[in-house]
């Protein structure tokens, strides 16, 4: 089985603030990496898709970007909305997916 | 697109319960769906897969054996039977819009229902 690792596990942040989270995958997963944001009581939301398209919708200040084993999600200017986990999830292994044990990006 | 699921509820340790998971706003038939569960407070992970005409179905080892995924196309409906619950199987239970473009992802979801498993 695949296994993703996400770090940090927790990371606080202000407004404004370029913050960057990290996803690793135990083997090469080519691009078939997706990055969702949940916050608290709601379901998960897609951003990111195939490592670096952005989902409709989803503001561009949202970006990844990585290949193989080693991915990253950037938020260029963080926003008040923004506080939330985040989740990397692997999509090579069809149709078992897994994810990420999540980042909680918290206020400063 | 909307997902609705439904059926969650309290059950007793080796009891059984069926989820449901109604779908509108686009044409289910062609799609495959997904099962995924959330711990209380904890991260996400993935329970089941069937195929869009349901021929074809996967499972976490964690639920093989116990849970079985299924839907009726005719009435645009998703289900989770699972039996021989556990205690690690409370969670919140998402179905899931599975879409394939460049890569595969779950574009839409359900808001999901509360499973609690206790005595």
């Amino acid at each position: 089985d695949i296994q993703m690792s996400q770090s940090p596990s927790s990371l606080s942040a202000s407004v404004g603030d370029r913050v960057t989270i990290t996803c690793r995958a135990s083997q090469n997963i080519s691009s078939h990496l997706n990055w969702y944001q949940q916050k608290p009581g709601t379901a998960p939301k897609v951003l990111i898709y195939a490592a670096s398209n952005l989902q409709s919708g989803v503001p561009s200040r949202f970006s990844g970007s990585g290949s193989g084993t080693d991915f990253t999600l950037t938020i260029s200017s963080l926003q008040p909305e923004d506080f939330a986990t985040y989740y990397c999830q692997q999509s090579y292994t069809i149709p078992q997916f897994t994810f990420g044990q999540g980042t909680k990006l918290e206020m400063k | 697109v909307q997902l609705v699921e439904s059926g969650g509820g309290v059950v007793q340790p080796g009891g059984s319960l069926r989820l449901s998971c109604a779908a509108s706003g686009f044409t289910f038939s062609t799609y495959g769906m997904h099962w995924v569960r959330q711990a209380p407070g904890k991260g996400l992970e993935w329970v089941a897969f069937i195929r869009y005409d349901g021929s074809n179905k996967n499972y976490a080892d964690s639920v093989k054996g116990r849970f079985t995924i299924s839907r009726d196309n005719s009435k645009n409906t998703l289900f989770l039977q699972m039996n021989s619950l556990t205690a690690e199987d409370t969670a919140f239970y998402y179905c899931a819009k599975y879409f394939c473009s460049t890569s595969c992802y779950y574009d839409y979801w359900g808001q999901g229902t509360l499973v609690t498993v206790s005595s």
